[in-house]
């Protein structure tokens, strides 16, 4: 099946950027998601890029594709303590009906 | 706005034991589904639907049954637990197929 990939931790000082990348398997992925879970909470989608774009911006957040390489990253300008969670990169297949498949999560941790 | 419910937040059973998960959304989405949550494993999708009346299996189908006999909810029922399903279970839905998924806050159960 679909294999989406992630490194586990990441710790980045206040006000730097934040980058977490995500790799993928699946070449016929539709959408690609970045959703960020904080303790004890559900998933919050934070931004989606369709599979025929390669950047994405949204205030802070900035997601590339590289689609040739199937890497998907999300960077987060000026990291606030605030950002401080768990990101999870999900991809869509083209079949199936919004099955996602996730990555293992990343944890952000933001060093005041 | 609700969003997307469940109940309850936290449980714990014997093995053998069974219980039904609810999941109640108010957002006339269409497409609804069921994930776990497990350590180092990422989200995996249990059982999904497209639709009042219309189910299907997911990746880890088994020792869980569903139905869903009207749009807004959608249960998930284990008819005999087992210690391995010990897990974090998120409900989520989506307005259609290539909609973003919105999540419930999740439901921790505990198998003893």
């Amino acid at each position: 099946g679909e294999d989406v990939e992630q490194s586990l931790f990441l710790s980045v000082r206040e006000g730097d950027s934040s980058v977490i990348n995500c790799t993928y398997t699946d070449s016929s992925s539709t959408y690609l998601y970045w959703y960020k879970q904080e303790p004890g909470a559900g998933l919050q989608l934070l931004t989606y890029i369709f599979s025929n774009m390669d950047m994405k911006q949204d205030q802070r957040l900035t997601v590339l594709l590289n689609k040739k390489d199937k890497h998907l990253s999300l960077r987060i300008a000026d990291t606030q303590t605030g950002d401080s969670a768990i990101y999870f990169c999900a991809e869509s297949p083209q079949t199936g009906a919004n099955n996602l498949f996730f990555g293992t999560g990343t944890r952000l941790t933001v060093i005041p | 706005n609700a969003g997307v419910t469940q109940t309850p937040k936290f449980q714990v059973l014997k093995t053998g034991q069974s219980m039904t998960l609810q999941c109640a959304q108010d957002m006339n989405h269409e497409y609804m589904s069921w994930y776990r949550q497990d350590p180092g494993m990422g989200l995996r999708l249990i059982h999904y639907s497209v639709g009042a009346g219309i189910t299907d299996q997911g990746e880890v189908p088994n020792g869980y049954n569903v139905s869903r006999s009207t749009t807004e909810d959608f249960p998930l029922r284990l008819l005999s637990a087992a210690p391995s399903q010990t897990s974090v279970y998120f409900c989520a839905s989506s307005y259609s197929q290539n909609s973003p998924l919105h999540f419930g806050n999740g439901t921790r159960l505990t198998v003893t």
